[in-house]
């Protein structure tokens, strides 16, 4: 199981693009890169998953080098809503392992 | 969008009653989790559930603790005789590829 490392919070303000970093110096050949994000009182959300290159949704891009033992999580043009807490998570089969949450990088935005 | 989701949203107990906390997975989602977050600290796993049956579970799924699907849409965790420190948010989880949560019970035990 490869340990994720990110930054314990960050601040923003809006419209600005934020980008997290996720360090996973052991990750493994077959593990993937699993972002979800976590309101206050709420589950956690999926974000992105990715194996290496780029990878980008509606919502966010996900960065991953080739020696693949880090990732950066960009969010374009961030709002006040995507004020929350972001976890880095590295995975083989995500869909049937139990996860493991770290603190994740609590991310305030400012007007 | 199909989507996880939980009943009740808020339940209050008295220590040493039991609760049932339900869920309600995505349909065609064949694996089950149950995960816990303590006011403050970190999301924690409980168990997970395939075919019918327990796949993996953590130190703090105890015998306290049990999970059923009574039927084919429901997934339940009971927690018997409560305890003030059971008191947090429950989310159940379902996947097939990736895990989606649900919005959680909040669970306080007086």
């Amino acid at each position: 199981l490869a340990k994720t490392t990110q930054p314990i919070s960050m601040d923003s303000y809006e419209g600005q693009e934020v980008n997290i970093t996720c360090s996973h110096n052991n990750i493994a050949t077959n593990d993937y890169i699993t972002w979800y994000q976590q309101f206050p009182s709420q589950g956690p959300r999926f974000i992105i998953q990715g194996y290496k290159t780029k990878v980008t949704n509606e919502v966010a891009s996900l960065f991953i080098p080739a020696d693949r033992k880090s990732s950066t999580l960009s969010l374009p043009r961030v709002s006040l809503s995507d004020t929350a807490v972001y976890y880095c998570l590295s995975y083989m089969d995500t869909g049937r392992r139990a996860l493991t949450f770290g603190s994740g990088t609590r991310l305030q935005v400012q007007p | 969008e199909p989507e996880v989701t939980q009943t009740p949203s808020h339940q209050v107990t008295q220590m040493g009653q039991e609760v049932i906390l339900r869920c309600v997975p995505i349909s065609n989602h064949l694996y089950f989790y149950w995960y816990r977050q303590i006011l403050g600290q970190k999301v924690e796993f409980l168990v997970s559930f395939y075919n019918n049956e327990i796949s993996e579970k953590s130190e703090i799924f105890d015998d306290q603790f049990s999970v059923e699907r009574p039927d084919g849409s429901n997934f339940t965790l009971k927690i018997r005789s409560t305890k003030l420190e059971d008191s947090a948010m429950y989310f159940c989880a379902s996947s097939s590829e990736t895990q989606y949560f649900g919005p959680g019970t909040r669970l306080l035990v007086l």
